[in-house]
């Protein structure tokens, strides 16, 4: 079955924790994607990433971190250093045809 | 001026109904457009691609101003399961693949 997972679907962090997301994908595309949504917000750019070994910071990416050692994974770390972590986090896929594909998406809560 | 905006609604509409969406842009230079849909704590999900000639899938048809810089939704004969949020999706172009989300127009169809 191919597509895009992302874990867990619910993750709670206490403050000063360090958190992982997982995300993988079997589409075999080259590029992948973190995004941010707020509750009635769009989706903001944190970290992306167009190859192995590579990526790049979007639009917020302080107090996260991510990497690329595998193409079918992209984990993103939420550090303590990110004060307002509450969000629901998707990952998302873009492979030649530049459509993006998306993970469903894990939603973060703090304690 | 945001990169791409658009009307956040909602757009409250009863069943049966027609309804259209802007989306505009601000980079001339833009090469694709996407419309996506959302649905409730769900992830977002390709629509339809927006082509120069335009688009027609079943009851849905999108369309691009270049012109005036705008994309254009429009749903024929709505039905209640077409309630969620519709982003509207720019790829810059010129050798950037990365998207700008718009922050989606919320639609709700009534019996």
């Amino acid at each position: 079955d191919g597509g895009i997972t992302q874990s867990p679907k619910y993750l709670f962090r206490k403050e000063g924790q360090n958190v992982t997301l997982s995300c993988e994908q079997n589409l075999n595309h080259d590029a992948m994607y973190w995004y941010r949504q707020d509750p009635g917000q769009g989706l903001r750019l944190i970290y992306y990433s167009q190859i192995v070994n590579d990526f790049q910071k979007g639009d917020i990416a302080e107090g996260y971190s991510v990497s690329r050692e595998k193409k079918e994974s992209f984990p993103l770390t939420v550090t303590s250093a990110q004060k307002n972590p509450t969000a629901f986090y998707l990952c998302a896929t873009q492979g030649s045809g530049e459509t993006q594909y998306f993970g469903p998406g894990t939603r973060l809560l703090v304690l | 001026r945001k990169e791409v905006e658009q009307d956040p609604g909602p757009f409250n509409v009863p069943e049966g109904a027609t309804v259209a969406f802007n989306c505009t842009y601000s980079n001339s230079a833009s090469q694709s457009f996407f419309w996506y849909r959302q649905d409730c704590r769900k992830e977002p999900k390709l629509l339809m691609s927006v082509y120069s000639s335009g688009n027609e899938d079943g009851r849905f048809t999108a369309q691009l101003n270049r012109a005036s810089q705008y994309i254009s939704l429009l749903i024929r004969d709505s039905k209640l399961s077409d309630s969620a949020t519709y982003l509207c999706v720019v790829i810059p172009g010129g050798g950037s693949y990365i998207p700008t989300f718009g922050r989606g127009t919320s639609l709700i169809v009534h019996p």
